[in-house]
């Protein structure tokens, strides 16, 4: 059973303060790693997706890794608009082949 | 063009009353997904749809009933709901449901109806 872990739960971060979320994974057949965005009460937007190990991808303030066992969502000088959930999914070459949601990291930067 | 589209954004409803949601994309995706999502917690897949036949559903209570009447539209008809229903459904799609080239499983979601069953 595919199972995704992300932390921490929660993370405060001064404007201008850099850090990381982590996505701990596990799954049979890596078929793509998916981190989206989600601000209270809304969907979640589509960030990136990361298909093997050593990929990178960038967008604005944030950069996805991704070795064989996690994935990091780095965070360069965040503001305060970056507040929002972000969310990581893997999907497996299962049967069922859906996404696995880990329960997200709660970023809050404040001004 | 990468939007998904849903209606209505709020829903009150009795626990007797029935309604509809409803979905659209015009990306040309061949995959649509119906997910609940109660406060806190990530979304929790309900129905998947591909080529407009439903190909999963994850045990969900019948007074749920999804619709894909064509290829850019997906529906779910609520009846005789429960107030532990209340939460934001959202939908999704993606370009397949298992496709093997990158990006033909990436899924995009729509703004998410809210609901609220008294």
């Amino acid at each position: 059973e595919d199972q995704v872990t992300q932390s921490p739960e929660a993370l405060r971060l001064q404007e201008g303060e850099s850090s990381s979320l982590n996505c701990s994974y596990t799954v049979s057949g890596l078929r793509g790693l998916f981190w989206y965005r989600q601000d209270p009460g809304k969907g979640p937007e589509f960030l990136f997706t990361l298909y093997s190990a050593g990929e990178e991808k960038e967008k604005e303030r944030l950069k996805a890794t991704l070795t064989k066992k996690e994935s990091f969502l780095h965070i360069t000088a965040p503001k305060p608009e970056d507040s929002a959930t972000y969310l990581c999914a893997v999907q497996g070459a299962g049967s069922a082949r859906q996404l696995t949601f880990g329960s997200g990291t709660q970023l809050t930067v404040l001004p | 063009d990468t939007e998904v589209t849903q209606t209505p954004k709020h829903l009150v409803m009795g626990m007797t009353n029935k309604k509809s949601l409803k979905c659209e994309q015009h990306m040309g995706h061949r995959a649509m997904y119906w997910y609940k999502q109660k406060a806190k917690k990530p979304p929790e897949l309900m129905f998947v749809y591909s080529y407009e036949k439903l190909s999963i559903n994850e045990s969900v209570p019948s007074r749920f009933s999804p619709e894909c009447p064509n290829s850019s539209l997906l529906n779910l008809h609520l009846h005789a709901l429960q107030p532990e229903d209340s939460a934001l459904y959202l939908c999704a799609s993606s370009p397949q449901v298992s496709g093997s080239g990158r990006g033909q499983n990436e899924q995009f979601f729509g703004p998410g109806t809210r609901l609220t069953v008294l």
